[in-house]
């Protein structure tokens, strides 16, 4: 099946510092999704891109629909203790009618020293 | 509104156990979605449902079984327990109007097979 590479696969930061993350794939997405995950919950929805070369934000984060459609990026700007948890880029496939059948990429580990 | 709920939260089983993953939504949403997260991995479609009566093979279905008698039920069954399908467990729900639109998930459940 398709696959999405994440990366970095953890990061270590002090409260404060920026954070840049991404997500690359061999195939075309249509639509690229960004989740968070806390501890012992599911994912959550944090930012959704629909055109290629969109840039949308939402609060401190930033999040990027790559040009050639095969890739994208997150930024969060200023991290704070409660940004902790697990990134997930996700995308949906330029195929038709996909019935929202999102491939995931492995995610990110991000931890914030304060 | 409780949105998705899933139950058990915990679960073990020996090898060649049965059982069933409960997962209820209560936003009248028209698709539903079984994941299974392996540590490292992301999340992997196993099975998924456009409606009542509706379902189809995700990625990683092998093992598992699915109905959908209602619009608001959409329950994971496990026939012969494998260690293989030690993982944790997310139901997802969205309205499948429009492109796309949002998956909501459950908390999980945290299923390990001895």
């Amino acid at each position: 099946g398709q696959q999405l590479n994440q990366s970095p696969q953890s990061m270590f930061i002090q409260e404060g510092e920026d954070v840049s993350m991404n997500c690359t794939s061999s195939s075309i997405f249509n639509t690229w999704l960004w989740y968070k995950q806390d501890p012992g919950e599911g994912p959550v929805l944090l930012i959704a891109l629909y055109k290629a070369g969109e840039l949308t934000s939402n609060g401190r984060l930033t999040a990027q629909f790559g040009i050639t459609r095969k890739d994208s990026f997150l930024n969060i700007s200023a991290s704070i203790p409660s940004d902790v948890g697990i990134y997930f880029c996700a995308g949906l496939p330029f195929l038709g009618t996909s019935y929202g059948k999102l491939t995931f990429g492995q995610g990110t580990i991000l931890t914030v020293h304060p | 509104n409780a949105g998705v709920t899933q139950t058990p939260k915990f679960r073990i089983l020996k090898i060649g156990q049965s059982m069933t993953l409960q997962c209820t939504q209560d936003m009248n949403h028209n698709y539903m979605y079984w994941y299974r997260q392996d540590p490292g991995m992301g999340l992997k479609l196993i099975y998924y449902s456009v409606g009542a009566g509706i379902t189809d093979k995700g990625e990683v279905p092998n093992g598992y079984n699915v109905s959908r008698s209602t619009t608001e039920d959409f329950p994971l069954r496990l026939e012969l327990a494998a260690p293989s399908q030690t993982s944790v467990y997310f139901c997802a729900s969205s309205y499948g109007t429009g492109i796309p639109d949002t998956q909501y998930f459950g908390p999980g459940t945290r299923l390990t097979v001895l």
